[in-house]
């Protein structure tokens, strides 16, 4: 079955440690998102890629990076200048151009990230 | 800019009742809408889209009516289920560009 995976799905990290989300996906999918939410808010976006070793800031870049080296893959790293970085992360795609499904998101499963 | 708007909640219902979750939109162009759900601890599904005016999205006994001339895209079902409680995005995007813009949430709880 095709999808995003996210791993893992709970993390906890001490104040002051880089931490890095996984995300992968095999639906072919060019471009791919990051997501912060908050208890009780909506998505906020943090980086986008649309393609291999290109991606943009979103809303809420500071303190957060990435990379996108394959197609499949495009792992969120929270550094320690993210002030409050304690919230759930979502990994999502975008359906190919072209598609029936090409103005749509697929999301993972989420990251929660705890910051002690 | 382009946004989504959508109504506060919490809504609790008991089962069996009448679902609106309301949702509007502010666009330049002709978007694609979304309604999407999350279930606790979970990331988002598509529950249902419409792409172009007076379409109807349905899914799962849901419904959703593109409505250009008010720009929404309101939720509703006609008899709820303790299982539909979750979060409910209203969101768009566009064709060309890669953004996309979700509502705030709605959260619905559902009670025997």
């Amino acid at each position: 079955d095709g999808g995003i995976t996210q791993s893992p799905k709970y993390l906890f990290r001490k104040e002051g440690q880089n931490v890095t989300l996984s995300c992968e996906q095999n639906l072919n999918h060019d471009a791919m998102y990051w997501y912060r939410q908050d208890p009780g808010q909506g998505l906020r976006l943090i980086y986008y890629s649309q393609i291999v070793n290109d991606f943009q800031k979103g809303d809420i870049a500071e303190g957060y990076s990435v990379s996108r080296e394959k197609k499949e893959s495009f792992p969120l790293t929270v550094t320690s200048a993210q002030k409050n970085p304690t919230a759930f992360y979502l990994c999502a795609s975008r359906g190919i151009a072209g598609t029936r499904v090409e103005n749509e998101q697929f999301f993972g499963p989420g990251t929660r990230l705890t910051v002690l | 800019g382009d946004s989504v708007t959508q109504m506060e909640g919490p809504v609790t219902l008991s089962e069996e009742a009448f679902l609106t979750i309301n949702c509007t939109y502010t666009a330049t162009g002709y978007p694609s809408l979304f309604w999407y759900v999350q279930y606790p601890g979970e990331g988002l599904q598509l529950l249902l889209k419409a792409t172009k005016a007076d379409d109807k999205g349905s899914n799962k006994g849901f419904e959703a009516t593109y409505r250009k001339e008010t720009t929404s895209f309101h939720l509703e079902k006609g008899s709820v289920q303790v299982s539909d409680s979750a979060v409910y995005f209203c969101a768009l995007s566009f064709n060309t560009g890669n953004q996309f813009y979700f509502g705030t949430g709605t959260s619905l709880t559902v009670i025997p």
